[in-house]
């Protein structure tokens, strides 16, 4: 079943402009990883981060986690057209299984 | 490196037929492969852990004997969706965790698009 909630469920900006994309869960969890859509494509693996880490970085990429509040946040620094895509956030347990978020379809207007 | 292969990419069928699926990693080897689904604008759902030598674990709701699963090899998984239907159209896309990491990442393959008429 899902665990992650995604907020916004779209989101449009401008290139050059940051994207923020928020992700809750309900559970417990031993790890947390975002990862890329494009449209009719597979996953593309982005970032992991481990319940014990706060924040991860990984180029443009930004990624917090706080297990308090079971959310994690991923920022896209300067976006590029090339950003555009669908992002999913998907909680793992620690046995490989991951359970996605509904996503958020993320839009650069040149 | 870590690269997930799919094969067909698309694939259209009639009703009543059986459709195969290949999911391969090609440069590494992978105990654990898992199936998931994806409906247009929708999210992934897990289907199914295939494991490598042993019957696969099939998620709440999913019937086993429809969608079957063969993990033959550490490097091949395959998904036979029986006497398909309609409503069994959506985007098939396969993951495999590699056998000698805990870093918990696993690579996803580009998907196989199966459209039943």
């Amino acid at each position: 079943s899902q665990q992650g909630e995604e907020d916004p469920q779209a989101l449009s900006i401008q290139e050059g402009e940051n994207a923020t994309m928020n992700c809750s869960y309900k559970t417990s969890i031993n790890n947390l990883q975002w990862y890329r859509q494009n449209s009719g494509r597979g996953l593309v693996h982005l970032i992991l981060i481990r319940s014990n880490e706060r924040e991860k970085h990984s180029g443009r990429l930004r990624v917090t986690l706080d297990t308090s509040k079971k959310s994690s946040s991923l920022l896209i620094t300067a976006s590029r057209a090339a950003d555009t895509a669908s992002y999913f956030c998907a909680t793992g347990l620690g046995d490989y299984k991951l359970s996605f978020g509904a996503g958020t379809t993320v839009t650069v207007r040149a | 490196g870590a690269v997930v292969s799919q094969h067909p990419s698309w694939v259209i069928c009639k009703s009543g037929t059986s459709v195969k699926i290949e999911c391969r990693s090609l440069d590494f080897q992978a105990t654990t492969m898992f199936w998931y689904r994806q409906f247009p604008k929708q999210s992934l759902m897990l289907m199914a852990t295939s494991n490598e030598g042993s019957k696969a674990t099939y998620e709440q709701g999913v019937e086993k004997d429809k969608f079957l699963i063969n993990h033959a090899s550490l490097t091949l998984s395959t998904l036979t969706v029986t006497s398909a239907h309609p409503e069994d159209s959506s985007f098939y896309i396969c993951s495999a965790a590699p056998l000698d990491t805990n870093s918990y990442e696993q690579y996803f393959g580009p998907g196989t698009r199966l459209t039943v008429t």
